[in-house]
């Protein structure tokens, strides 16, 4: 069964870095998600990603963000310049164009920023 | 703005016994309530619901919509310890975008 997959697992990175998470959607899916999840938090809403560009965004996703799909696979998550905060895990998920009712998640990412 | 808001917020219950999750929102151009189940990673989808009181129903799972009164419930009946996970509830507008509610966690016990 085909399946969201994100790299890497786990990314311990010290504040002000940069960090890139890589998500591969499903290749027949058209809408590209993230989301991120603080520990013990309920699961937000980043961005959505459609045709090559970001359809809708979050108060959350401001300059420090940026999304990719730099080939024909991945789709990225850029944070410029980390910080304490942005702790999380950050979940890729895609979806099929004209179907609203499942979207896939992938594993996910846990980002630790020290 | 715009919300969802899921309750109780946790629940523990004895194997056998019957559970009723609710999530109610406040979502301007509502498309759809989604409910997942989130075990250790990513949550995994199992409903979507768009037309008011039609009972959606996979074994011991069903789930409705009433959207006059802008909620949904979850009911699992005959609960099993696998059923212990957080039930995260989501409601799609039509701008594409999700709302989660933040979760009523399960606990099931032998």
């Amino acid at each position: 069964e085909p399946e969201v997959t994100q790299t890497p697992s786990h990314q311990v990175t010290q504040m002000g870095q940069e960090v890139i998470l890589r998500c591969v959607p499903i290749s027949n899916h058209l809408y590209f998600y993230w989301y991120r999840q603080i520990l013990g938090q309920k699961v937000e809403f980043l961005v959505s990603f459609y045709n090559n560009e970001i359809s809708e965004k979050s108060e959350i996703f401001d300059d420090q963000f940026s999304v990719e799909r730099p080939d024909g696979s991945n789709f990225t998550l850029k944070i410029r310049s980390t910080k304490l905060e942005d702790s999380a895990m950050y979940f890729c998920a895609s979806r099929r164009a004209g179907s609203y009712n499942e979207q896939f998640f992938g594993p996910g990412t846990r980002l630790t920023v020290l | 703005e715009d919300k969802v808001v899921q309750s109780p917020l946790s629940l523990v219950v004895h194997e056998g016994d019957t559970v009723t999750l609710n999530c109610s929102y406040e979502v301007t151009n509502f498309r759809s309530l989604l409910w997942y189940k989130q075990e250790k990673k990513a949550p995994t989808f199992l409903f979507m619901l768009t037309s008011s009181g039609i009972e959606k129903k996979s074994g011991r799972l069903s789930s409705i919509l009433d959207k006059k009164e802008l909620f949904s419930i979850l009911n699992i009946t005959a609960t099993q310890t696998g059923d212990s996970a957080i039930y995260l509830c989501a409601v799609l507008n039509t701008g594409n975008q999700f709302y989660f509610g933040t979760g009523t966690s399960l606990t099931v016990i032998p």
